[in-house]
C-alpha cells in the first residue's frame, strides 16, 4: 500500500539555522512527489513537486528538496530559516491510478517551531 | 485567478443535523477532490471528480455523505444526521488533468 512517513513531529530550529524535514514514502512506481505548507486554520500551500527529471527541485520560499529513488526519500530542505517559516509541513505522493487522476497520500506532517 | 474557494470557512453544528459545503474551484480546472483532515493528521482523501462525473469515493466516505459537481463546476459535500466524529477540517482542491492540486482554505467544521 501506498504510504508517507514523516518521521519528525516536531522540529524546532533558530531563526537563521538550516533546516531539513524528512519524508519516506513507499509507492510501487514512479512517484509524484510534494511538499505542502499549512499554517494553524488554514489550507495547503504546495511549496514544490517532483514529477520527473532533475532530482534536486527548487520551490517557493527558498525551499528545495531532493528526490532520492534508493533510499525512497524527498526531503526538504532550507539554508537559512525565517520566523514566518514556523508552519506545518505536509508531503504527499501520487497519484494512485493514473486514470483516476492524482489525488495524494499525506504524511502525518512536521510542525516546525522557529525560535528567535 | 482566485483561487480555489471553500464556503463556509466555520461550521458549527448539532449532532443530528444536515451541513452542506461549497468549493468553486479554479475555473480551468477539470479535476475537483475533497479531502478530510482531522487534528494531529494529513488529509485524507475522500472523492475525486473529473468534470462532473464522480470517478472515484474512499471508504472513509459513508452513506452519510454526498458530493456533487452539478455542470462540472462548483462542487458540494453534505453530510447527513452529522456526529462528532464528523468534526474536522473538510479540503477541497482543483486540478487540470495531472498537474498539482491546488487546495481551498477549508472549512472547518465542529459537531456538538
Amino acid at each position: 500500500a501506498q504510504s508517507v512517513t514523516q518521521p519528525d513531529i516536531h522540529i524546532t530550529v533558530s531563526e537563521g539555522a538550516s533546516l531539513e524535514l524528512r519524508c519516506n514514502y513507499s509507492y510501487g512506481a514512479t512517484p509524484y512527489l510534494f511538499w505542502y505548507v499549512q499554517s494553524p486554520g488554514q489550507g495547503l500551500q504546495l511549496l514544490l513537486k517532483y514529477f520527473s527529471g532533475d532530482t534536486l527541485v527548487q520551490g517557493i520560499k527558498g525551499f528545495e528538496a531532493e528526490f532520492k529513488r534508493s533510499q525512497s526519500s524527498f526531503n526538504l530542505r532550507k539554508p537559512s530559516v525565517h520566523w514566518s517559516d514556523a508552519a506545518e509541513y505536509f508531503c504527499a505522493v501520487g497519484p494512485l491510478g493514473r486514470e483516476y487522476g492524482n489525488k495524494l497520500v499525506f504524511g502525518a506532517g512536521t510542525i516546525l517551531r522557529v525560535k528567535s | 485567478d482566485t483561487g480555489v474557494s471553500q464556503n463556509p470557512r466555520h461550521k458549527i453544528t448539532k449532532r443530528g443535523q444536515n451541513v452542506t459545503f461549497r468549493c468553486d474551484p479554479i475555473s480551468e480546472h477539470n479535476r475537483l477532490y475533497w479531502y478530510r483532515q482531522t487534528l494531529g493528521q494529513g488529509p485524507e482523501f475522500l472523492t475525486y471528480f473529473q468534470n462532473e462525473a464522480q470517478l472515484e469515493k474512499s471508504r472513509l466516505l459513508s452513506d452519510r455523505f454526498s458530493a456533487e459537481r452539478p455542470k462540472g463546476s462548483f462542487s458540494t459535500l453534505e453530510i447527513q444526521r452529522t456526529e462528532q466524529g464528523d468534526s474536522a477540517m473538510y479540503l477541497c482542491a482543483s486540478s487540470f488533468k495531472n498537474t498539482e492540486a491546488f487546495f481551498g482554505q477549508g472549512t472547518r467544521l465542529t459537531v456538538v
